[in-house]
């Protein structure tokens, strides 16, 4: 059971377009992180959010976590063939980093 | 500085069998952390390693086990292994406490394939 859901499951855009995941839970979480997956690799880090509202941009990719922490968005600007990939959402509930992940946005980016 | 590794890639077992996966952790993190990824779901948390004791314990049945080693480094055991235990099986490793342990470095995976 996943307590942390992810929105849409599956996106496919074109180069070029922008594309927005959601990651909910009734929750309470100390840490939010973001995570990418390519096939046959281990999640990658993209970003760890911690304070309510606080907004961190990577680039062209700008991370969002609710003000009341159990929420969090990831937004993907001009999206380019290599952010392609099946993004995961976790969140800690303490500083031990046991994670809770969602099921995944598997996004994929066409030329 | 050396990443998080993992042996082996890929495994096949028949039901009933134990398998044992192994992990190295990055240097100088003395925790580390096991998850099971099935086909299709985000990884869920088994259990966690500190300092070769077991820091907290995911919904998983007693078959699986672990060992953290003096270096750090950590196995995890799986016996009377069944159909669903078919999954990629991430290791990873943080710094703990004093080492910022919400940051999670993952390896690449085990593959078992239960048949």
């Amino acid at each position: 059971t996943q307590l942390l859901e992810q929105s849409p499951q599956f996106l496919s855009i074109q180069e070029g377009e922008n594309l927005t995941v959601y990651c909910n839970s009734s929750s309470v979480f100390s840490s939010l992180q973001w995570y990418r997956q390519e096939p046959g690799e281990g999640p990658v880090l993209l970003v760890t959010v911690v304070t309510g509202g606080e907004v961190k941009k990577l680039k062209r990719l700008t991370f969002q976590f609710g003000d009341a922490r159990k929420d969090s968005s990831l937004h993907i600007t001009a999206a380019q063939p290599g952010d392609t990939g099946l993004y995961l959402c976790a969140g800690g509930a303490d500083s031990w980093g046991k994670l809770q992940f969602g099921a995944g946005t598997q996004v994929v980016v066409t030329p | 500085e050396t990443g998080v590794t993992q042996s082996p890639t890929h495994l096949i077992k028949t039901r009933g069998q134990q398998v044992t996966l192994r992990c190295s952790s990055q240097s100088g993190h003395n925790t580390v952390s096991w998850y099971q990824q099935a086909l299709g779901q985000g990884p869920q948390f088994i259990f966690q390693y500190y300092r070769e004791e077991e820091n907290g314990r995911g919904n998983f049945p007693p078959r699986f086990s672990g060992l953290q080693f003096p270096n750090y480094s950590s196995e995890l055991n799986v016996n009377a292994l069944e159909l669903d235990d078919s999954a990629l099986y991430l290791c990873a490793s943080s710094g703990g406490l004093a080492g910022g342990g919400d940051t999670q470095y993952f390896g690449p995976g085990t593959r078992l394939t239960v048949l």
